[in-house]
């Protein structure tokens, strides 16, 4: 069983789509994370949301908007997808100070 | 800003050895996090230390947090190939009932046979 599992793992669109990305967790933890990792592969936050509430939102566009509909999962809608948006998308959770479970991530190719 | 320095940002040596990655700040973190990344895949946690002056070791690895709580390290003996990887490490730290991480940059490792 996949402790966090995000969908679709590729995701190849045209500038100016709407693409979403689903991710869920079976871990039972109550915080649950969006990051970007770029080429250089630095991780940077996006969103954090911690029993379904909003956390941590760092500066991003707000074409980004996450949605958490229950503690296990958590959403991530992105409208009029640019070039730049091009990256890897890692979701994540975990409880408290325990570090962080990650999804294997979906890359993301805006054409 | 809090910043976790990582170092060094690449390193390639030969089975069999030794090596040792850094991360250094001048923050002090509540907690201090170790993940390894393998590539098409996410980030894997390998190990949290807590205490200043905290050593843990898993298997080949030893990691250990600064008196002060603010730096790490991370060496490994007599690297295998199965060590390559992209090494992390973030420092967490408390805002309000929550905990927030920073990262490192990252530390490529390649171990060539």
């Amino acid at each position: 069983d996949t402790a966090v599992s995000q969908t679709p793992k590729y995701l190849v669109t045209q500038m100016g789509n709407d693409k979403s990305i689903k991710c869920e967790q079976n871990l039972g933890h109550d915080t649950m994370y969006w990051y970007k990792q770029d080429s250089k592969k630095f991780l940077k936050i996006m969103f954090s949301y911690n029993n379904k509430e909003l956390i941590i939102n760092e500066t991003v566009p707000n074409r980004f908007s996450p949605k958490s509909p229950d503690k296990a999962h958590l959403n991530l809608h992105i409208n009029s997808l640019e070039l730049g948006d091009s990256a890897v998308y890692f979701c994540a959770s975990s409880q408290l100070n325990k570090g962080l479970f990650f999804g294997s991530g979906t890359q993301l190719s805006v054409l | 800003t809090q910043l976790l320095e990582q170092s060094p940002q690449f390193l390639s040596i030969q089975e069999g050895e030794n090596l040792t990655v850094y991360c250094n700040s001048s923050s002090v973190f509540s907690s201090l996090q170790w993940y390894r990344q393998e590539p098409g895949e996410g980030p894997v946690l390998l190990v949290t230390v807590v205490t200043g002056g905290e050593v843990k070791k898993l298997k080949r690895l030893t990691f250990q947090f600064g008196d002060a709580r603010k730096d790490s390290s991370l060496h490994i003996t007599a690297a295998q190939t199965g060590d390559t990887g992209l090494y992390l490490c973030a420092g967490a730290f408390r805002v309000d009932s929550n905990y927030q991480l920073i990262w490192g940059a990252g530390t490529k490792l390649i171990i060539k046979p």
